[in-house]
């Protein structure tokens, strides 16, 4: 079946601009994840989503970065006046938490953020 | 918080056995993955260890050991495509969000 998809895969943006970044993750998944990945760094996270439960924020750097998941599936981060330290890898991830089983998460492709 | 170490790069010959390690110290433990991450892809799924011991799934095995904070990702018959980064996260308590290692970069040559 279709994997998690990300849009759009590269954008570059000037700084003080805002972008959005949207993550389609797998049918039927209720845990939804975005992590950013900067250059020789691990992955690091941003946001979770878990059903109809309030997001885990804890990992947003700044007030700039908010995120939403519409309807229970897509979900859009959205950075606001975009500074140079935000270029990286935005990453997505959805998974699947039912009875048993190890809840792996699977990948997006990521988005490339630029900023200029 | 979460602390997780793992080396930064590792070299290895077609065909030999390679084993990255990842130590960790958490405030609270509710298993262990390993990922590869080709460069510019998305990472996938290895393995997972919740209990201590050895898993193995094919030429990949994945070994913890909670008491010592210690895993061990084994790689057999290495082959080309196995050049990647190889990323150690570990899940805290509950089943939600997981801290990752900074990867380790592994180049295979012939």
């Amino acid at each position: 079946g279709a994997g998690v998809s990300q849009s759009p895969s590269n954008k570059v943006t000037e700084k003080g601009k805002d972008v959005e970044l949207r993550c389609d993750p797998i049918s039927g998944h209720t845990a939804l994840y975005w992590y950013r990945q900067s250059l020789g760094q691990g992955l690091e996270f941003l946001i979770y989503f878990q059903g109809n439960s309030a997001p885990d924020k804890s990992g947003l750097p700044s007030d700039r970065f908010s995120a939403e998941r519409t309807g229970g599936s897509v979900s859009t981060l959205t950075i606001q006046r975009t500074q140079q330290e935000d270029s990286a890898v935005y990453l997505c991830a959805s998974s699947f938490p039912g009875a048993g089983g190890t809840f792996e998460q699977y990948f997006g492709p990521g988005t490339r953020l630029t900023v200029t | 918080g979460q602390n997780i170490d793992q080396p930064t790069e590792m070299t290895a010959t077609e065909g030999a056995i390679v084993q990255i390690n990842c130590t960790y110290q958490t405030s609270g433990f509710n298993g262990l993955f390993w990922y590869q991450q080709h460069a510019g892809e998305a990472p996938t799924f290895l393995s997972y260890n919740v209990l201590d011991g050895l898993e193995e799934k094919g030429r990949f095995s994945s070994f913890l050991s909670r008491s010592k904070g210690y895993s061990y990702l084994l790689l057999k018959e290495l082959q080309m495509k196995d050049s990647a980064s190889y990323l150690c996260a570990v899940r805290d308590m509950g089943y939600s969000t997981l801290t990752f290692g900074k990867g380790t970069m592994l180049l295979v040559s012939p």
